[in-house]
């Protein structure tokens, strides 16, 4: 079972809101991604990070930012959300080294469903 | 891209019933994942299949990799209702996995 926890698992937000989700792993992995999904659709990357004090921007253009500070914790920030923010947002996490960058396997949170009207 | 693209996008079948489903992908890979996932939840690692691997089993799960091809599939033997679920595949290679849309899989008891 995957020690990854997000916070909160759902939020309804007034548009123009900041909002931050909170996402933290024991499992001491260096590699963390946020995913953003809308119901019964396809996963798209938002952001990436390879260890602490690196971020990257995934496929998918987004209005939000990443930190990664510690190791076991990468908070995802919007600062004036928007009703186009709807969405599931799914942190993961996964060993660093394997075949390649992206080889191992990854270990994803319940998500955050987050609404703002 | 490297994504995935998973077919059928819905599949229902009678419990007992074996399932098959099919992920092609477009550049060469290290290896292919496939996970699974439950209505409003995260995603679930079911399995890893490597470039060098032709065929890998867990279980009901059996997965084969085609390389030439640029296809896998995964086979889920006498199903079961909790089986319901989306299934995904997973191709990396330099880049973070990058995920297909998923296959539906409904199970009806």
């Amino acid at each position: 079972e995957a020690d990854i926890y997000q916070t909160p698992r759902y939020l309804v937000i007034g548009t123009g809101k900041k909002i931050t989700l909170e996402c933290s792993q024991t499992m001491g992995h260096d590699k963390m991604y946020w995913y953003q999904q809308d119901p019964g659709m396809e996963l798209h990357l938002i952001h990436y990070s390879y260890g602490v004090n690196s971020t990257e921007k995934g496929d998918l253009s987004s209005e939000s930012t990443v930190s990664r500070i510690r190791t076991e914790h990468f908070p995802l920030t919007l600062e004036s959300a928007r009703p186009s923010h709807t969405s599931q947002y799914l942190c993961a996490s996964s060993e660093w080294g394997g075949t390649g960058i992206g080889g191992n396997t990854i270990y994803f949170g319940e998500g955050s469903w987050l609404t703002v009207v | 891209s490297q994504q995935g693209e998973e077919d059928p996008q819905a599949l229902s079948i009678q419990e007992g019933e074996n399932a098959t489903m099919n992920c092609s992908y477009k550049t060469s890979i290290n290896n292919l994942q496939w996970y699974r996932q439950n209505s409003g939840r995260g995603l679930v690692h079911l399995i890893l299949i490597r470039s060098n691997e032709r065929e890998k089993h867990s279980g009901r799960l059996r997965v084969t990799l085609d390389t030439s091809k640029k296809s896998s599939s995964l086979l889920i033997t006498a199903s079961r209702a909790a089986d319901t679920a989306s299934y995904f595949c997973a191709t990396s290679g330099n880049t973070p996995l990058v995920f297909g849309k998923g296959t539906r899989l409904s199970v009806i008891a």
